[in-house]
Order: structure tokens, then C-alpha cells, then sequence
């Protein structure tokens, strides 16, 4: 089975520009985050979709950040203008819902470094 | 508010048993899980408890106190390959799983 992809793997951009990141969860799962991993922090979540319907994004800056899934299956997130405290790891994860765990499987991540 | 509080930094020796603490404050409760995050990679799930008690699974245990806000991860017959940070992770009542900031273990010889 096909885990979480993502990408780009790595991104360099300058302040001020925009930027766009890419998942594909695993086939089946209903459930897709997006987290923002900042170096020597523990991941912090900015979205939830549930199918292709937004549950939680009460931390997402909105000002910057919007993140979409409009089939319910793979994922945007795009970050416009970017800060220079945006530099993070962005990790996609998803979960089936059904499992008896429902623990999530994350993709390897996108690193974001902003200049 | 939400929190989530474990250590940042513990050291054992290899062969040696260790661990973790984990305490929380969340919006509901669905459950509770820890990931192990090696430098570099994604996180792996390594356990879930929903209900109190020990889960046990080989090398690795985890225990749940729900009236307490409670959880540890321990590992027995520590590894090198065992260095790592270890992330507490409640799933709450909008299914959003939320992390602590994680624990970095290092295992020495």
C-alpha cells in the first residue's frame, strides 16, 4: 500500500513570495492534515479536511495560509506572502476514520526555508 | 485552554528501561498516542489508550490515567537506534489530533 506523498521535499523562497505544497494520502483515507512542524517542536495543526469539507482550521493564519481539497483526495496548502517565520516542515497526514486506533500516517514532509 | 507537557530532554543507557511522562488538558478526549519522530523523518505511531490501564506492545508499553490528565510511554532494553523524540498526541472531541512539544531521548552506551 502507497504511503502519504508529498510534495516538494524541499522549497527555498524569499520573504514576501508564495509557495504551494502538495499531498496525496493514502487511498481510502477520509481524513487529511496539514501540520507545521518548526524545528525542535513538536507538530502543531493548522487544518482538518474530512473528505473533501473543512472540520477544524482554527489555526490556520488565514491572512497567509488557505489550504484546499476540492475532490476529497489530494491537497494544496499555500502559503502567500511568506514570513520569515513560516520556515518549518509542513507534514500532510491522513487517517482512515475506521480503524480501530485511527492513528494518523504522516508523509515524509515538505521543508520550508524562507529568506 | 489546550496543553499538552512532557519533558524536552532525557538521557538513559542502553539496556536500561526508561520513561516518559506526558500530561494533558484538552477539549474532549477520543484518545491518546505516542509517536516516535527520528531526526529528519516523519512521526510513526508507536501507541494509542483510550481506556486507563497498560497497553503493551514488545519493547514498548504505555499507560493511561484519564482522571489524572496521565500518560507515560516506557521502553524497556533500551537501543541505540531508540534515540529519538517521542511525541504525546491526544486525539480531542473534533477528532483534531493535537502534539506536545516532544522529548528527545538519548541513548547512550
Amino acid at each position: 500500500e502507497a504511503g502519504v506523498a508529498q510534495s516538494p521535499r524541499y522549497k527555498i523562497i524569499e520573504k514576501r513570495q508564495s509557495v504551494a505544497f502538495w499531498c496525496n494520502p493514502i487511498s481510502g483515507h477520509a481524513t487529511l492534515y496539514w501540520y507545521q512542524q518548526i524545528l525542535g517542536q513538536g507538530p502543531k495543526l493548522l487544518i482538518q479536511f474530512q473528505n473533501n469539507g473543512v472540520v477544524d482550521d482554527s489555526q490556520l493564519p488565514k491572512d497567509r495560509f488557505s489550504a484546499e481539497r476540492l475532490k476529497g483526495v489530494d491537497s494544496t496548502l499555500k502559503i502567500q506572502p511568506a514570513k520569515l517565520e513560516d520556515s518549518a516542515v509542513y507534514l500532510c497526514a491522513s487517517s482512515s476514520g475506521t480503524a480501530n486506533t485511527g492513528e494518523l500516517f504522516f508523509g515524509e514532509g515538505s521543508r520550508l526555508t524562507v529568506l | 485552554g489546550q496543553n499538552i507537557d512532557q519533558p524536552t530532554e532525557m538521557t538513559a543507557t542502553e539496556g536500561a528501561i526508561v520513561q516518559i511522562n506526558c500530561t494533558y488538558q484538552t477539549s474532549g478526549f477520543n484518545g491518546l498516542f505516542w509517536y516516535q519522530q527520528h531526526a529528519g523523518e516523519a512521526p510513526t505511531f508507536l501507541s494509542y489508550n483510550v481506556l486507563d490501564g497498560l497497553e503493551e506492545k514488545g519493547r514498548f508499553s504505555s499507560f493511561l490515567s484519564r482522571s489524572k490528565g496521565y500518560s507515560y510511554l516506557l521502553l524497556k532494553e533500551l537501543q541505540m537506534k531508540d534515540s529519538a523524540s517521542y511525541l504525546c498526541a491526544v486525539r480531542d472531541e473534533n477528532n483534531d489530533m493535537r502534539f506536545g512539544a516532544g522529548t528527545r531521548l538519548t541513548v547512550k552506551p
